[in-house]
Protein backbone atom coordinates (compact mmCIF):
# COMPACT_ATOMS: atom_id res chain seq x y z
CA UNK A 1 0.00 0.00 0.00
CA UNK A 2 0.80 3.58 -0.35
CA UNK A 3 1.12 4.53 3.39
CA UNK A 4 1.75 3.36 6.68
CA UNK A 5 -0.92 0.36 7.62
CA UNK A 6 -1.14 -0.81 11.55
CA UNK A 7 -3.40 -3.62 12.89
CA UNK A 8 -5.51 -4.57 14.71
CA UNK A 9 -7.79 -1.15 14.18
CA UNK A 10 -8.89 -2.02 17.57
CA UNK A 11 -8.17 -4.02 20.26
CA UNK A 12 -9.86 -5.07 23.23
CA UNK A 13 -8.44 -7.05 26.46
CA UNK A 14 -8.22 -8.06 29.57
CA UNK A 15 -5.93 -7.35 32.25
CA UNK A 16 -3.11 -9.57 32.52
CA UNK A 17 -3.37 -10.91 28.81
CA UNK A 18 -0.79 -9.98 25.99
CA UNK A 19 -1.16 -8.21 23.09
CA UNK A 20 0.93 -7.43 19.88
CA UNK A 21 0.13 -4.88 17.71
CA UNK A 22 1.64 -4.19 13.91
CA UNK A 23 3.08 -1.88 11.70
CA UNK A 24 3.90 -2.23 7.93
CA UNK A 25 5.58 1.04 7.27
CA UNK A 26 5.99 2.45 3.54
CA UNK A 27 8.30 0.36 1.54
CA UNK A 28 11.75 1.82 1.52
CA UNK A 29 11.37 3.25 4.64
CA UNK A 30 14.49 2.76 6.78
CA UNK A 31 13.28 4.25 10.00
CA UNK A 32 10.23 3.42 11.92
CA UNK A 33 8.75 4.98 15.35
CA UNK A 34 5.97 3.87 17.47
CA UNK A 35 4.27 6.10 20.15
CA UNK A 36 2.07 6.26 22.01
CA UNK A 37 -1.48 8.76 22.82
CA UNK A 38 -3.12 8.56 25.80
CA UNK A 39 -6.99 10.55 25.90
CA UNK A 40 -6.08 14.05 25.83
CA UNK A 41 -2.00 13.65 25.93
CA UNK A 42 0.60 14.24 23.25
CA UNK A 43 2.48 11.80 21.59
CA UNK A 44 5.13 9.93 24.26
CA UNK A 45 7.91 8.49 22.11
CA UNK A 46 8.44 4.61 22.47
CA UNK A 47 10.63 3.37 20.46
CA UNK A 48 13.01 3.75 17.33
CA UNK A 49 14.40 1.65 14.58
CA UNK A 50 17.08 2.54 12.07
CA UNK A 51 18.10 -0.19 9.68
CA UNK A 52 19.91 -2.79 10.85
CA UNK A 53 20.70 -0.48 14.01
CA UNK A 54 20.16 -1.53 17.37
CA UNK A 55 16.77 0.22 18.38
CA UNK A 56 16.45 2.92 20.62
CA UNK A 57 14.36 1.77 23.21
CA UNK A 58 14.90 4.54 25.65
CA UNK A 59 11.01 5.23 25.75
CA UNK A 60 9.76 1.77 26.47
CA UNK A 61 7.61 2.32 29.84
CA UNK A 62 8.22 -0.72 31.36
CA UNK A 63 9.77 -4.09 30.79
CA UNK A 64 6.85 -5.10 30.08
CA UNK A 65 6.94 -3.15 26.61
CA UNK A 66 9.07 -4.77 23.68
CA UNK A 67 9.36 -4.34 20.22
CA UNK A 68 10.47 -6.37 17.15
CA UNK A 69 11.74 -5.36 13.48
CA UNK A 70 12.02 -8.30 10.74
CA UNK A 71 13.88 -7.85 7.99
CA UNK A 72 13.76 -4.19 8.15
CA UNK A 73 10.34 -3.62 7.49
CA UNK A 74 7.26 -5.07 9.76
CA UNK A 75 7.25 -4.18 13.13
CA UNK A 76 5.19 -5.40 16.28
CA UNK A 77 4.91 -3.89 19.67
CA UNK A 78 4.07 -6.72 22.72
CA UNK A 79 2.74 -5.55 25.73
CA UNK A 80 2.63 -8.39 28.04
CA UNK A 81 0.44 -8.53 31.14
CA UNK A 82 -1.74 -5.75 30.14
CA UNK A 83 -2.76 -3.23 32.60
CA UNK A 84 -5.51 -0.53 32.20
CA UNK A 85 -3.01 2.09 32.17
CA UNK A 86 -2.22 0.66 29.14
CA UNK A 87 -4.91 1.60 27.35
CA UNK A 88 -4.16 4.05 24.54
CA UNK A 89 -3.83 4.45 20.84
CA UNK A 90 -0.41 2.98 19.46
CA UNK A 91 0.71 4.94 16.29
CA UNK A 92 3.39 3.58 14.14
CA UNK A 93 5.26 6.01 12.01
CA UNK A 94 8.02 5.28 9.10
CA UNK A 95 10.61 7.91 7.45
CA UNK A 96 12.76 7.46 4.37
CA UNK A 97 16.11 7.47 6.39
CA UNK A 98 18.41 8.71 9.23
CA UNK A 99 17.95 11.70 10.66
CA UNK A 100 14.51 14.16 11.15
CA UNK A 101 12.53 13.67 7.83
CA UNK A 102 9.17 14.03 7.45
CA UNK A 103 7.60 10.70 9.72
CA UNK A 104 4.51 9.09 8.03
CA UNK A 105 1.90 8.13 10.34
CA UNK A 106 -0.69 5.12 10.17
CA UNK A 107 -3.94 5.37 11.79
CA UNK A 108 -3.30 3.67 14.84
CA UNK A 109 -4.30 1.01 17.27
CA UNK A 110 -6.81 1.82 19.66
CA UNK A 111 -6.14 -0.40 22.79
CA UNK A 112 -8.89 -1.25 26.03
CA UNK A 113 -7.73 -3.16 28.40
CA UNK A 114 -10.38 -3.69 30.97
CA UNK B 1 14.53 17.92 29.39
CA UNK B 2 12.34 19.46 26.28
CA UNK B 3 9.59 20.47 26.52
CA UNK B 4 6.82 21.31 23.84
CA UNK B 5 3.67 23.26 25.07
CA UNK B 6 0.40 24.03 23.32
CA UNK B 7 -3.04 25.73 24.09
CA UNK B 8 -5.52 22.69 24.80
CA UNK B 9 -8.62 24.69 22.85
CA UNK B 10 -9.50 26.73 20.37
CA UNK B 11 -12.97 27.91 19.03
CA UNK B 12 -13.18 29.99 16.06
CA UNK B 13 -15.93 31.08 13.60
CA UNK B 14 -16.43 29.71 10.13
CA UNK B 15 -14.48 32.40 7.74
CA UNK B 16 -12.27 33.69 10.35
CA UNK B 17 -8.45 32.90 11.07
CA UNK B 18 -7.24 30.74 13.34
CA UNK B 19 -3.55 30.73 15.15
CA UNK B 20 -2.52 27.67 16.96
CA UNK B 21 0.21 29.00 19.41
CA UNK B 22 3.57 26.24 20.27
CA UNK B 23 6.43 27.24 22.67
CA UNK B 24 9.19 24.56 23.02
CA UNK B 25 12.39 24.99 24.86
CA UNK B 26 15.27 23.52 22.99
CA UNK B 27 15.39 22.52 19.54
CA UNK B 28 17.80 20.85 16.90
CA UNK B 29 18.44 22.80 13.64
CA UNK B 30 16.41 20.95 11.16
CA UNK B 31 12.32 21.03 10.54
CA UNK B 32 9.31 22.01 12.26
CA UNK B 33 6.13 20.59 11.79
CA UNK B 34 2.77 20.27 12.15
CA UNK B 35 0.47 17.80 12.00
CA UNK B 36 -3.02 17.34 12.24
CA UNK B 37 -5.48 14.78 13.65
CA UNK B 38 -8.72 14.09 12.67
CA UNK B 39 -11.15 12.07 14.69
CA UNK B 40 -10.74 8.40 14.54
CA UNK B 41 -7.16 8.97 12.29
CA UNK B 42 -3.56 9.05 12.51
CA UNK B 43 -1.23 12.45 12.40
CA UNK B 44 -1.25 13.91 8.76
CA UNK B 45 1.65 16.00 7.67
CA UNK B 46 0.19 19.35 7.14
CA UNK B 47 2.93 21.77 6.35
CA UNK B 48 6.43 22.10 8.27
CA UNK B 49 9.38 24.81 8.49
CA UNK B 50 13.08 24.85 8.25
CA UNK B 51 15.10 25.85 10.96
CA UNK B 52 16.70 29.04 9.38
CA UNK B 53 12.99 30.70 8.15
CA UNK B 54 11.12 32.67 9.79
CA UNK B 55 7.78 32.29 7.69
CA UNK B 56 6.23 30.16 5.55
CA UNK B 57 2.77 30.34 3.15
CA UNK B 58 1.46 27.20 1.97
CA UNK B 59 -2.24 28.23 0.51
CA UNK B 60 -4.46 28.94 3.28
CA UNK B 61 -1.56 27.90 5.94
CA UNK B 62 1.00 30.33 7.41
CA UNK B 63 3.74 28.97 9.64
CA UNK B 64 5.67 31.31 11.53
CA UNK B 65 8.95 30.66 13.41
CA UNK B 66 10.39 32.99 16.64
CA UNK B 67 13.81 31.12 16.89
CA UNK B 68 14.51 33.64 19.52
CA UNK B 69 11.37 33.52 21.80
CA UNK B 70 11.15 29.54 20.65
CA UNK B 71 7.78 30.09 19.30
CA UNK B 72 6.56 28.43 16.37
CA UNK B 73 2.73 29.15 15.11
CA UNK B 74 0.37 28.13 12.56
CA UNK B 75 -2.12 30.48 11.00
CA UNK B 76 -5.12 29.55 8.87
CA UNK B 77 -6.74 31.96 6.75
CA UNK B 78 -10.76 31.47 5.83
CA UNK B 79 -11.24 28.42 8.86
CA UNK B 80 -13.70 25.55 7.45
CA UNK B 81 -15.68 23.74 9.33
CA UNK B 82 -13.15 20.75 7.63
CA UNK B 83 -10.40 22.28 9.99
CA UNK B 84 -11.92 21.38 13.08
CA UNK B 85 -9.20 18.55 14.45
CA UNK B 86 -6.46 18.30 16.73
CA UNK B 87 -3.26 20.14 15.77
CA UNK B 88 0.33 19.11 16.82
CA UNK B 89 3.78 20.74 16.51
CA UNK B 90 6.78 18.84 16.49
CA UNK B 91 10.17 19.85 17.36
CA UNK B 92 13.37 18.30 16.85
CA UNK B 93 15.53 16.63 19.73
CA UNK B 94 18.62 15.02 18.70
CA UNK B 95 18.99 13.76 15.16
CA UNK B 96 16.42 11.39 15.00
CA UNK B 97 13.76 12.48 17.70
CA UNK B 98 10.48 14.39 17.61
CA UNK B 99 8.68 15.97 20.73
CA UNK B 100 5.22 16.39 20.00
CA UNK B 101 3.23 19.21 21.65
CA UNK B 102 -0.12 17.72 23.54
CA UNK B 103 -1.96 19.25 20.71
CA UNK B 104 -4.18 21.93 20.47
CA UNK B 105 -8.28 20.87 19.42
CA UNK B 106 -9.73 23.50 17.23
CA UNK B 107 -13.09 23.95 17.05
CA UNK B 108 -15.06 26.02 13.90
CA UNK B 109 -18.49 26.81 14.57
CA UNK B 110 -20.60 27.46 11.36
Amino acid sequence: GAGVSQSPSNKVTEKGKDVELRCDPISGHTALYWYRQSLGQGLEFLIYFQGNSAPDKSGLPSDRFSAERTGGSVSTLTIQRTQQEDSAVYLCASSSRQGQETQYFGPGTRLLVL
Amino acid sequence: GEDVEQSLFLSVREGDSSVINCTYTDSSSTYLYWYKQEPGAGLQLLTYIFSNMDMKQDQRLTVLLNKKDKHLSLRIADTQTGDSAIYFCAVPSGTYKYIFGTGTRLKVLA
